[in-house]
C-alpha cells in the first residue's frame, strides 16, 4: 500500500507561469514532508520541507502548502524556469530515530519557453 | 549541505560477480541510507545505519549487505550479482534534528548482464 502518492506522472508548464505539483498521503503520523528535485543520472536534491504543525513554507520561488485534513500537500513554483525541468519527488517522514523517508513515484515537470 | 560521494557512477557486470558500491560522506553525519530506484518508480529504502557498527534492513527486501565501520563510509555489497539487481542505487546521509533532510549522492547505475 503506497503511503505517499503523486498521481500526476507528468506536467508541462510554460516559462514564467506557475507550476503546481501535488502529493497525497495516507498516514496521519507523518511529521515532516519534503520535496526533492532529480535530474537524470543524478541523485535527488533537497528543495524545501514543511513540518506537520505548519500549513505553509516559502523559500524563494518555491512554496509548499500542507492541508492536513485532506492529507494533501502541494509545491508551487513561480515563476517557472526551463532549468526547473526535472522529476520532483514528494517524501514524508514518520520521525523517530531513523528519519526514514517514504517517497512518492515522482512527477516529471517540463517547462517550455 | 552534505558532500556525499558514490563510486562507481556506472557499472556493467556479469551474472555471479561480487560487487561493492562505495559511499562516503564528509559531513560527519551519523545516519546513512541506501535506496534503490527503478525508472518511473519511487525510491525504496533497502538499508540504513544510525552510526558506526549499526545497520538495519529497510522497507524493501534486498539481497545486498552493508557495513559501517567508519562514520564516513557505508559500502553496499552484492555477493553474487543477478539481472534482477539491475537498478539505480542511491546513498544518502542526514544529521540528527535537521528536519529529516537527507542529502543524496549522485547514485550508481548498476546493470547486470
Amino acid at each position: 500500500d503506497q503511503q505517499v502518492k503523486q498521481n500526476s506522472p507528468s506536467l508541462s508548464v510554460q516559462e514564467g507561469r506557475i507550476s503546481i505539483l501535488n502529493c497525497d498521503y495516507t498516514n496521519s503520523m507523518f511529521d515532516y514532508f519534503l520535496w526533492y528535485k532529480k535530474y537524470p543520472a543524478e541523485g535527488p536534491t533537497f528543495l524545501i520541507s514543511i513540518s506537520s504543525i505548519k500549513d505553509k513554507n516559502e523559500d524563494g520561488r518555491f512554496t509548499v502548502f500542507l492541508n492536513k485534513s485532506a492529507k494533501h500537500l502541494s509545491l508551487h513554483i513561480v515563476p517557472s524556469q526551463p532549468g526547473d525541468s526535472a522529476v520532483y519527488f514528494c517524501a514524508a517522514s514518520i520521525g523517530g530515530n531513523t528519519d526514514k523517508l517514504i517517497f512518492g513515484t515522482g512527477t516529471r515537470l517540463q517547462v517550455f519557453p | 549541505e552534505a558532500d556525499i560521494y558514490q563510486t562507481p557512477r556506472y557499472l556493467v557486470i556479469g551474472t555471479g560477480k561480487k560487487i561493492t558500491l562505495e559511499c562516503s560522506q564528509t559531513m560527519g553525519h551519523d545516519k546513512m541510507y541506501w535506496y534503490q530506484q527503478d525508472p518511473g518508480m519511487e525510491l525504496h529504502l533497502i538499508h540504513y545505519s544510525y552510526g558506526v557498527n549499526s545497520t538495519e534492513k529497510g522497507d524493501l527486501s534486498s539481497e545486498s549487505t552493508v557495513s559501517r565501520i567508519r562514520t564516513e563510509h557505508f559500502p553496499l555489497t552484492l555477493e553474487s550479482a543477478r539481472p534482477s539487481h539491475t537498478s539505480q542505487y542511491l546513498c544518502a546521509s542526514s544529521e540528527f534534528g535537521a528536519g529529516r533532510v537527507q542529502y543524496f549522492g549522485p547514485g550508481t547505475r548498476l546493470t547486470v548482464t
